[in-house]
């Protein structure tokens, strides 16, 4: 069975500071996506991953993928208050299904 | 309407009751998805259609059935539901149900409390 723990699970900070969120597994994925949700909303991809130790920017936000494709991280730099919301990863398992993390609960406090 | 809707948005039933819920794409999309999210639990995949057709169950009990009377729209139908149940239900669509870089798009959510 093809597990992601993520960590931390909850995350509270000021703004202006930086964060990581990790994602990590004991398999191997094609690919692996990053979704933030926010309340009374459904996840919305952020990024996906594809290639082992792919580095990929959104702003303030740089996304890593392990180079074995096991794991990956979250980085935020600089955050903001508009930053908060849940952060989940998901890799694309065997038959394409998405195998989700827990999820990080993420609070930036101005 | 863009994107994946789905209604009602929140729900509160007994234990007894019928209720459905709703989702329609309207992106064009061939597959379609029901997943539901428990606090600090990874999404749980119920359902998938492709085409119309359902591919994946994942072993949910019978008192969830779905269903996909064309691409761009999905039910599920809840009947004699356990407290456990109590959830939000998401439903998603996505292009295709294969290849790595699917992207899946996301409904609000339907908050279910059974009582």
């Amino acid at each position: 069975t093809q597990l992601l723990e993520q960590s931390p699970q909850f995350l509270s900070i000021q703004e202006g500071e930086n964060l990581t969120v990790y994602c990590n597994s004991s398999s191997v994925f094609s690919s692996l996506q990053w979704y933030r949700q926010e309340p009374g909303e459904g996840p919305v991809l952020l990024v996906t991953v594809v290639t082992g130790g792919e580095v990929k920017k959104l702003k303030r936000l740089t996304f890593q993928f392990g180079d074995a494709r096991k794991d990956s991280s979250l980085h935020i730099t600089a955050a903001q208050p508009g930053d908060t919301g849940l952060y989940l990863c998901a890799g694309v398992g065997s038959n394409y299904q998405l195998i989700w993390g827990a999820g990080t609960k993420l609070i930036i406090k101005p | 309407e863009t994107g994946v809707t789905q209604t009602p948005r929140h729900l509160v039933m007994g234990m007894t009751n019928k209720k459905s819920l709703k989702c329609e794409q309207h992106l064009g999309h061939n597959a379609m998805y029901w997943y539901k999210q428990s606090a600090k639990k990874p999404l749980e995949l119920m359902f998938v259609y492709n085409f119309k057709e359902q591919t994946e169950n994942n072993s949910v009990p019978s008192r969830f059935s779905p269903e996909c009377p064309n691409s761009s729209h999905l039910f599920l139908h809840l009947h004699t539901l356990q407290p456990e149940d109590s959830a939000l239900y998401l439903c998603a669509s996505s292009q295709e149900t294969s290849g790595d870089q699917e992207t899946q798009y996301f409904g609000p959510g339907t908050r279910l409390l059974v009582l």
